[in-house]
């Protein structure tokens, strides 16, 4: 398995502009989660998915912010309008079941400029 | 509040010495605890986790945790440490508040001095 996928690796673009981030999950995994790393804050839970259906979405930080999971093999996290303070590496993340790891993603670095 | 501490920002330590990141936790219920570990422009890679049973865990490259109810803490150790096991060390906790979650620690920066 090629393990967690996520699209962009890199992505920079101006405030005020939409901005989407792509992540393909381990296939056969039932849990899908966002996560944003920043020095300031760490590692933050957005929001995490069940079989598709979002589940917790309190970590997301404003309605600009926004995360669908259409089918079991691809999620999206969107952010519009970005502002600057969005720059920061988001990793996605799945796992089969509650109890177990979490498999990581390489992340997106997102800048806003 | 349920959450995770990391106590140290950075751990230094001789190759070949012992290593010792701590994490203690606050948990309603029982605990269950994960350490991960992230290189450079990774992410986070599963290293080991304690669910029940052994208080002493064995995970991935050698390393190993135990969980301590007492001191509600859940170090990770490694025996004899590589240059190569310099990275940042998480610590995480999984809570129950409504719904399944993650708490992350704040992570531990190790650096092995050859």
């Amino acid at each position: 398995d090629a393990g967690v996928i996520q699209s962009p690796r890199h992505e920079v673009t101006e405030m005020g502009q939409e901005v989407t981030l792509r992540c393909k999950p381990i296939s056969g995994h039932d849990y899908l989660f966002w996560y944003r790393q920043t020095m300031m804050r760490g590692l933050e839970l957005l929001i995490y998915f069940n079989n598709n259906v979002p589940i917790d979405d309190s970590g997301m930080p404003e309605d600009r912010f926004s995360a669908k999971m259409p089918n079991a093999s691809f999620s999206t996290l969107k952010i519009q309008p970005s502002e600057p303070r969005d720059s920061a590496v988001y990793f996605c993340a799945s796992s089969l079941g509650l109890y177990n790891e979490q498999f990581f993603g390489p992340g997106t670095r997102l800048t806003v400029l | 509040a349920q959450s995770v501490a990391q106590p140290e920002d950075q751990v230094n330590v001789a190759e070949g010495n012992p290593l010792t990141v701590k994490c203690t936790y606050s948990v309603s219920g029982n605990p269950y605890l994960f350490w991960y570990v992230q290189y450079p422009n990774r992410g986070l890679q599963f290293l080991l986790k304690y669910i029940t049973g052994d208080n002493l865990v064995k995970g991935s490259y050698g390393f190993e945790a135990e969980f301590n109810k007492s001191q509600t803490s859940f170090h990770l150790k490694k025996p004899s440490a590589l240059v190569s096991d310099s990275a940042l060390y998480f610590c995480a906790v999984r809570v129950t508040s409504g719904t399944y979650k993650y708490i992350f620690g704040t992570g531990t920066r190790l650096k092995v001095l050859a």
